[in-house]
């Protein structure tokens, strides 16, 4: 079994740039795609990249994904801010048997 | 477009059974695993396991095992989560999500909060 960990809250102005981490203890960051979910608050979680750093169809160009071997570690990252982009991220990933996310990141436009 | 209706809020006392569906729309309902996912009250996201929708298929992940089971009745693509002697820790929003073959999940129901109280 493996875990994701990500920062419990970040916070960050309209118009910045906010990275959130994401890292995997047990096993390599690579073996296996990383997405990322927003959840605002009473709704369903939605994806705003899957496969690393894939786009879904509707979710604009501020959003992008990586992968770091080095630190074993996915970042999303989120520029421009904007205050509808407050909301909870959360990192997935998976192994043969198991899906896990991470504990959730709260980000904060203020 | 893809579409994952379930249903609406329950409320039980401990000891209770409930059954929660879970209707696809939009797809073929067999070409996609169904997985199920727990939000306790302020809390993260949790994945229960998934039912391969082609066999019928369930797999629990640690901590979702004997009380709860995945099913299904593809002539409605509907995927059903029963969960039995209901305790007080079982109140949650619970999720389907349809899962693409990269462990991507593509698309989500909007929960179902059940709510176990006397």
């Amino acid at each position: 079994n493996f875990m994701l960990t990500q920062p419990h809250s970040v916070s960050e102005s309209p118009g910045k740039t906010v990275t959130i981490s994401c890292t995997r203890t047990g096993g390599s960051i690579a073996s296996n795609y990383v997405q990322w979910y927003q959840q605002r608050p009473g709704s369903s979680p939605t994806a705003v990249i899957y496969e690393d750093k894939q786009r879904p169809s509707g979710v604009p160009d501020r959003f992008s994904g990586s992968i770091d071997s080095s630190s074993n570690s996915a970042s999303l990252t989120i520029s421009g801010l904007k205050t509808e982009d407050e909301a909870d991220y959360y990192c997935h990933s998976y192994d043969s048997s198991n899906q896990v996310f991470g504990g959730g990141t709260k980000l904060t436009v203020l | 477009q893809v579409q994952l209706v379930q249903s609406g809020s329950e409320l039980k006392e401990p000891g209770a059974s409930v059954k929660v569906s879970c209707k696809a729309s939009g797809y073929t309902f067999t070409s996609y695993a169904m997985n199920w996912v727990r939000q306790a009250p302020g809390q993260g996201l949790e994945w229960m396991g998934w039912i391969n929708t082609n066999t019928g298929n369930p797999t629990y992940a640690q901590g979702f095992t004997g009380r709860f089971v995945f099913s299904l009745d593809t002539s409605v693509s509907t995927a059903y989560l029963q969960i039995s002697s209901l305790e007080a820790e079982d109140t949650a929003v619970y999720y389907c999500a349809r899962g693409v073959n990269t462990g991507y999940f593509d698309s989500w129901g909007q929960g179902t909060l059940v709510t176990v109280s006397s």
